[in-house]
C-alpha cells in the first residue's frame, strides 16, 4: 500500500523556538495532505488541509500564523510550529489520500515536546 | 459537536473474552472506516465499509455498517493481548476525515 513518512519522529525544543515537521508521500503524489494533532489519551483532531499550489485551509480554532503549512511539492508538506510553547506539546500526524475514494494513508507521527 | 460518537471510551478485558465497540452518528455517510492505533504510531486502516447492512470479517474482527449508514460496530472474538490499542472510527465529512474519540482497549493475559 501507499507509504507516508514523517520527519523527525520526535523532537524536543525550548519554549519560543520554531520546529519544522516534514510529511512525505513516498510512492505516490498528493495534491492534498492533512495535518492532525493528538493529545494523550485523545483522538486525532484535524488541524489543517495542506494544498499543493495554494494556501492551506485551517480548522476553526487553529492559528494559521502559529502553525505554518507549506505544500512544497506533490510529495512534501511541512508544518512549522512557530514560537512553540509547552501547550503545543503533542503528537502530530499527517495523512494523504491515494487512489481516490476515502482512503487516507497516515504517517507514523511526530512527537513534539516543548520545554 | 462530535460528529462520531464512540463507546465505550475505555475497555479492559481478559484474554479470550469477546467485546463490541460502537460508533454512532446522526449523519449519513457514504462510507466509514475503522483504524487501530498503537502508542507512538500513526493509525492503521483496518477496514472500510460502504454499503448499508454490510458485514466484513478480518480474522477475529467483525465490522458491521448500519442499514441507514449512520452507525457501525466492531466485534472482536476471543480477544488477545495483541489486540490492545486505540480503535478509531472515522468518516469523511466535507473534504477531510473526521475521527471519533476512540476506544482504548486493554487485553490482559
Amino acid at each position: 500500500g501507499a507509504v507516508v513518512s514523517q520527519h523527525p519522529s520526535w523532537v524536543i525544543c525550548k519554549s519560543g523556538t520554531s520546529v519544522k515537521i516534514e510529511c512525505r508521500s513516498l510512492d505516490f503524489q498528493a495534491t492534498t495532505m492533512f495535518w492532525y494533532r493528538q493529545f494523550p489519551k485523545q483522538s486525532l483532531m484535524l488541524m489543517a488541509t495542506s494544498n499543493e499550489g495554494s494556501k492551506a485551509t485551517y480548522e476553526q480554532g487553529v492559528e494559521k500564523d502559529k502553525f505554518l503549512i507549506n505544500h512544497a511539492s506533490l510529495t512534501l508538506s511541512t508544518l512549522t510550529v512557530t514560537s512553540a510553547h509547552p501547550e503545543d506539546s503533542s503528537f502530530y500526524i499527517c495523512s494523504a489520500p491515494s487512489g481516490g475514494g476515502d482512503t487516507q494513508y497516515f504517517g507514523p507521527g511526530t512527537r513534539l515536546t516543548v520545554l | 459537536t462530535q460528529l462520531l460518537e464512540q463507546s465505550p471510551q475505555f475497555l479492559s478485558i481478559q484474554e479470550g473474552e469477546n467485546l463490541t465497540v460502537y460508533c454512532n452518528s446522526s449523519s449519513v455517510f457514504s462510507s466509514l472506516q475503522w483504524y487501530r492505533q498503537e502508542p507512538g504510531e500513526g493509525p492503521v486502516l483496518l477496514v472500510t465499509v460502504v454499503t448499508g447492512g454490510e458485514v466484513k470479517k478480518l480474522k477475529r474482527l467483525t465490522f458491521q455498517f448500519g442499514d441507514a449508514r449512520k452507525d457501525s460496530s466492531l466485534h472482536i472474538t476471543a480477544a488477545q493481548p495483541g489486540d490492545t490499542g486505540l480503535y478509531l472510527c472515522a468518516a469523511t465529512w466535507g473534504y477531510a476525515l473526521n475521527f471519533g474519540k476512540g476506544t482504548s482497549l486493554l487485553v490482559t493475559p
